[in-house]
């Protein structure tokens, strides 16, 4: 029930296409959703989250798609570039301690 | 310096040797957080501190000694490590233990022998 599960493991996309990526929880008590981003070498920056009041929220680019009673969410690139490819984390969290449950990742390639 | 920054970047260790991870944040956070990264598996949580106090430790076998001498600083003290040991080790903190978001540094990659 604490899992999260990420798909797809590993994506390709071309420049200016849209690159989605999806999780899945089980446990209702989480109420945060962020999205980490990882680039070779570094540590995981995050890049959007949000919270289950709202079905979707958008930063430039970036897109989180939440689907509550699903139990769903993605995260969608728009115009992808090839400085997105990097490898993305969904995560989640809630409850008394509030610890982030964190997917497999997906690494993302966008071929010029 | 800004951030959260952990020293060394990289570590080749014998299973016999014994070696410390360092991790300093320069945010004011009071909680801090160890975790393992391997490949192709979720991020594992490994410790946690919270001002100070070590208020969770997730199965972390007795080889891994992490320490916080205070709110900034974090350690995690390593000894007859076996080679499975090797991946990732990332330290993160936040303003409070279950804050969000979670700061992330850029990790200390140890490789065992």
């Amino acid at each position: 029930q604490q899992q999260v599960k990420q798909s797809p493991q590993s994506l390709i996309v071309q420049k200016g296409g849209i690159s989605i990526i999806n999780c899945a929880y089980e446990n209702t008590a989480f109420d945060y959703f962020p999205w980490y981003q990882q680039f070779p070498g570094k540590g995981p920056a995050l890049l959007i989250a949000i919270r289950p009041d709202v079905s979707e929220k958008k930063e430039g680019r970036f897109t989180i798609s939440f689907n509550k009673s699903a139990k769903q969410f993605s995260l969608h690139i728009m115009d992808s570039q090839p400085g997105d490819s990097a490898t993305y984390f969904c995560a989640a969290s809630g409850g008394s301690q509030g610890n982030l449950i964190f997917g497999k990742g997906t690494k993302l390639s966008v071929k010029p | 310096e800004t951030g959260v920054t952990q020293t060394p970047r990289h570590l080749v260790m014998g299973m016999t040797n014994k070696k410390s991870l360092k991790c300093e944040q320069h945010l004011g956070h009071n909680a801090m957080y160890w975790y393992k990264q391997s490949a192709k598996k979720p991020l594992e949580l490994m410790f946690v501190y919270s001002l100070e106090e070590r208020v969770e430790n997730n199965s972390v076998p007795s080889r891994f000694s992490p320490e916080c001498p205070n709110s900034s600083h974090l350690f995690l003290h390593l000894h007859t490590l076996q080679p499975e040991d090797s991946a990732l080790y990332l330290c993160a903190s936040s303003q409070e233990r279950g804050g969000q978001p979670q700061h992330f540094g850029d990790g200390t990659r140890l490789s065992i022998l």
